[in-house]
């Protein structure tokens, strides 16, 4: 069965740091791209970037270009996210998903992990 | 503002037939990606039920079907059950913003 944990989530004040996790396992990870995609409270989807098998080829929405990054360890079946210069309108719900195509990360996104919560706040 | 545009909601009785529209523009759907649906229940993750434009994954009843046309698509749901009360979001690629995109999101209501 394929499974998708994130952890790293958590209260941070705005200006600061936090670095979220994606532990993968039921599946051969490297031979998939990954996403984050977040929700704010009450909103709409909305991807924050994504990763091909290899890391050679990487994304950003515009909303978060500059001070997010993603990462992956394929030896560790792992996917991150280094989120710096908080802003309240980072605060949401961020979910891992497994890119249905393969390789690269223009695909379908299944399955989605349960999320973890992102909070800013002074 | 979505890259892709939804109704923000939708409605129906049980049994009944309802359609979800899902409209781009000439870098996501109309330059040819393709066009995948996502179901939310509330307070879980979202699930896929349509991948490719009108694939759908083991599991998703054939009641669900999707299409694709120039630079829209649509989500049909066909003998409306109780159980389809959710949120339903469209998603695709965008040339111009090298990214994924999603609609707004559609609440579908069951009478």
């Amino acid at each position: 069965e394929v499974q998708l944990v994130e952890s790293g989530g958590g209260l941070v004040q705005p200006g600061r740091s936090l670095r979220l996790s994606c532990a993968a396992s039921g599946f051969i990870f490297d031979d998939y791209a990954m996403h984050w995609v977040r929700q704010a409270p009450g909103k709409g989807l909305e991807w924050v970037s994504g990763i091909s098998w290899n890391s050679g080829s990487i994304g950003y929405a515009d909303s978060v270009k500059g001070r997010f990054t993603i990462s992956r360890d394929n030896a560790k079946n792992s996917l991150y996210l280094q989120m710096n210069s908080l802003r309240a309108e980072d605060m949401a719900l961020y979910y891992c998903a497994k890119d249905g195509r393969g390789y690269d990360s223009k695909g379908w996104f299944d399955p989605w992990g349960q999320g973890t919560l992102v909070t800013v706040s002074s | 503002q979505s890259v892709l545009t939804q109704p923000p909601s939708v409605s129906g009785a049980p049994g009944q037939r309802v359609t979800i529209s899902c409209t781009g523009s000439s870098s996501n759907i109309g330059a040819g990606y393709d066009v995948h649906w996502y179901q939310q229940l509330p307070g879980t993750a979202p699930k896929l039920v349509i991948y490719s434009n009108r694939n759908r994954p083991s599991g998703v009843p054939d009641r669900f079907s999707g299409s694709k046309s120039g630079t829209s698509a649509s989500l049909a749901i066909t003998g409306l059950q109780a159980e389809d009360e959710a949120d339903y979001y469209c998603q695709s690629y965008d040339s111009s913003l090298s990214g994924s995109v999603f609609g707004g999101g559609t609440k579908l209501t069951v009478l």
